[in-house]
Formats: structure tokens, C-alpha cells, sequence
């Protein structure tokens, strides 16, 4: 069975431009989750999107958004971005909402110069 | 608030020593505990949960309320347990809430 996937694996920005990363989650798995592991403050949540909605947002501004596909895909946008958005960032699955395990992605890694 | 400390940035041990990495939560509920690895060049993975009372490749943690921890503990420490842990904490029955982590404690295992 294949994992959670992530693309790109890096991406190279300048500050005020805008970043876009895409994960699909596994096969069966509705709810996807966005993470941020900064150098220095360990893993941070994002966002959670569970059959196209947003469900849940972690204490990040606005700049941070995204969305769920009908095949519950995901991509997270990262707007004006700043020097401190390099990191990197992580997306995991699950099977619906609840308790279930979360399975995660290699991660795309976002240096904004 | 919700928070996760895991004190030890680096735990660096000899094969057959025992191991324990030390988790303390704060959350005013019910939590769920987890522990999650990362080996070299791989992805974050499950370790084990608290709710499963289960061993995973030797390890166990046991949720202790009155003193707000989740340590990891196994007997016998192996080379391939060399990696990065990281306890995470959820709020138990609410539905798709977010892992709360710690910072991650780098597990080294030396022969």
C-alpha cells in the first residue's frame, strides 16, 4: 500500500512570493493534517481538512491556507512568505476523524530567501 | 494549554544499556499519549500508542496520571534504536485533533 505522499520534496522561494505543497494522503484516509517542523521549534500544527473542509487551524495567520480535493488530496499555500517560513513541512493521514493513527509524508522542504 | 516537554535533547547509551526517554504532558483532560520515531532517512512512523498497552520492538510506555508522563522505556537498548523520538499528546474524544509534539529526543546507541 502506498504512503502519504509529498510534492515537491524541496522548494526554494524568495521572500513575498508564494509557496504551494501538495500531499495525497493513503488510499481510504479522509482526513489530512498539515504540520511545520521549524529549526528550533519542533513539529507545529497547521491545519487539519477531513471531506473537503476545513476542520481545525493551529495558531498561524491567515497567510497560511489551503485546501482538500474531492479525491481528499490536499495543498497548503503559504502566501508573502517570510525568511521564518523556511522549514519543513510535514502532512499526514488518517482514517476519518476520531482517534486514528496518523501516517506521515516525507515532507516538502521550504527555504525562502 | 496543552504541552508536551521532553527534557533530553540527546540520550546516547551502549548496546544492552537500559533506555528511557522521558515525556511529561500538560493538559487539563483525558490525553491520549504517543510515541512516535524517525529513523535515518525515513519518515515519521507510529511507535506506539498508550490506549494499545502494547510492545513495539521491544519498547513500552506506561501513562502515568499523577505524575503527567509518558516515559519510554526498553531493557536492552540495540543499535537500530538509534533515532528520534518524539511524544505527542491528543485530546482524547474529540474528534480529529491535532498531535501536539515534543521537541524529540535523538537516541544514540553506540556498540
Amino acid at each position: 500500500e502506498a504512503g502519504v505522499t509529498q510534492s515537491p520534496t524541496h522548494l526554494i522561494k524568495t521572500r513575498g512570493q508564494q509557496a504551494t505543497l501538495r500531499c495525497s494522503p493513503i488510499s481510504g484516509h479522509t482526513s489530512v493534517y498539515w504540520y511545520q517542523q521549524a529549526l528550533g521549534l519542533g513539529l507545529q500544527f497547521l491545519l487539519w481538512y477531513d471531506e473537503g473542509e476545513e476542520r481545525n487551524r493551529g495558531n498561524f495567520p491567515p497567510r497560511f491556507s489551503g485546501r482538500q480535493f474531492p479525491n481528499y488530496s490536499s495543498e497548503l499555500n503559504v502566501n508573502a512568505l517570510e525568511l521564518e517560513d523556511s522549514a519543513l513541512y510535514l502532512c499526514a493521514s488518517s482514517f476519518g476523524q476520531g482517534l486514528e493513527t496518523q501516517y506521515f509524508g516525507p515532507g516538502t522542504r521550504l527555504l525562502v530567501l | 494549554a496543552q504541552r508536551v516537554t521532553q527534557p533530553e535533547k540527546l540520550l546516547s547509551v551502549f548496546k544492552g544499556a537500559p533506555v528511557e526517554l522521558k515525556c511529561n504532558y500538560s493538559y487539563s483532560g483525558s490525553p491520549e499519549l504517543f510515541w512516535y520515531v524517525q529513523y535515518s532517512r525515513q519518515r515519521l512512523q507510529l511507535l506506539l500508542r498508550h490506549i494499545s498497552r502494547e510492545s513495539i520492538k521491544g519498547f513500552t510506555a506506561d501513562l502515568n496520571k499523577g505524575e503527567t508522563s509518558f516515559h519510554l522505556k526498553k531493557p536492552f537498548a540495540q543499535e537500530e534504536d538509534s533515532a528520534m523520538y518524539y511524544c505527542a499528546l491528543s485530546a482524547a474524544n474529540q474528534a480529529g485533533t491535532a498531535l501536539i509534539f515534543g521537541k524529540g529526543t535523538t537516541l544514540s546507541v553506540s556498540s
